[in-house]
């Protein structure tokens, strides 16, 4: 079955270390996305990508880092740099160039950082 | 004004009623329409798209209302299983940074 992947599930670490979240999909999306959740809060956008070797910064961009070699996979970097880093991440996927191609999501990566 | 708003609730509802949400947007521009629902501490899935003719897929109705900037979500004959976050997206631009979500909106279904 194709879908998005996102690993791990849970992610512990401790402050001023950097750290990568995984995110592959087999759905043949061009467009792939990473948002950032908070208790209570709507989901926003961190980085996207509509082509591989090529993303766009979105709302939230600082203290992260994002590459996009493979269609299938675009992992995000919190960097040390990011001063609130502990959230709900998810990454997601879609048709790129149809404006009503919706958003799939992979399960999320739940980031505390201590 | 906030470019998707949403009630955020809770919604109390008995088992088997109709309940119905609404979500406004600030760009008259917008293109498309989504709602998607999330359970706690899981990632949104979508629910359905929203049309401009409306639409409908089993318990749930979607409507579109262009002159006053809004969707809606209608929920009838409501289960236990319908608990959950609603999340409202609206594609602004069209493009592929466009899309933008509301806070959600959260409904128990009271047994």
């Amino acid at each position: 079955d194709g879908g998005i992947t996102q690993s791990p599930k849970y992610l512990f670490r401790k402050e001023g270390q950097n750290v990568t979240l995984s995110c592959e999909q087999n759905l043949n999306h061009d467009a792939m996305y990473w948002y950032r959740q908070d208790p209570g809060q709507g989901l926003r956008l961190i980085y996207y990508s509509q082509i591989v070797n090529d993303f766009q910064k979105g709302d939230i961009a600082e203290g992260y880092s994002v590459s996009r070699e493979k269609k299938e996979s675009f992992p995000l970097t919190v960097t040390s740099a990011q001063k609130n880093p502990t959230a709900f991440y998810l990454c997601a996927s879609r048709y790129a160039g149809e404006r009503n191609s919706p958003l799939h999501f992979g399960n999320g990566t739940r980031l505390t950082v201590t | 004004r906030k470019e998707v708003e949403q009630d955020p609730g809770p919604f109390n509802v008995p088992e088997g009623a109709t309940v119905a949400f609404n979500c406004t947007y600030s760009n008259s521009a917008s293109q498309s329409f989504f709602w998607y629902r999330q359970d706690c501490r899981k990632e949104p899935k979508l629910l359905m798209s929203v049309y401009s003719s409306g639409n409908e897929d089993g318990r749930f109705t979607a409507q579109l209302n262009r002159a006053s900037q809004y969707i809606s979500l209608l929920i009838r004959d409501s289960k236990l299983s319908d608990s959950a976050t609603y999340l409202c997206v609206v594609n602004r631009r069209g493009g592929a940074d466009g899309l933008t979500f509301g806070k959600g909106t959260h409904l128990i279904i009271q047994p």
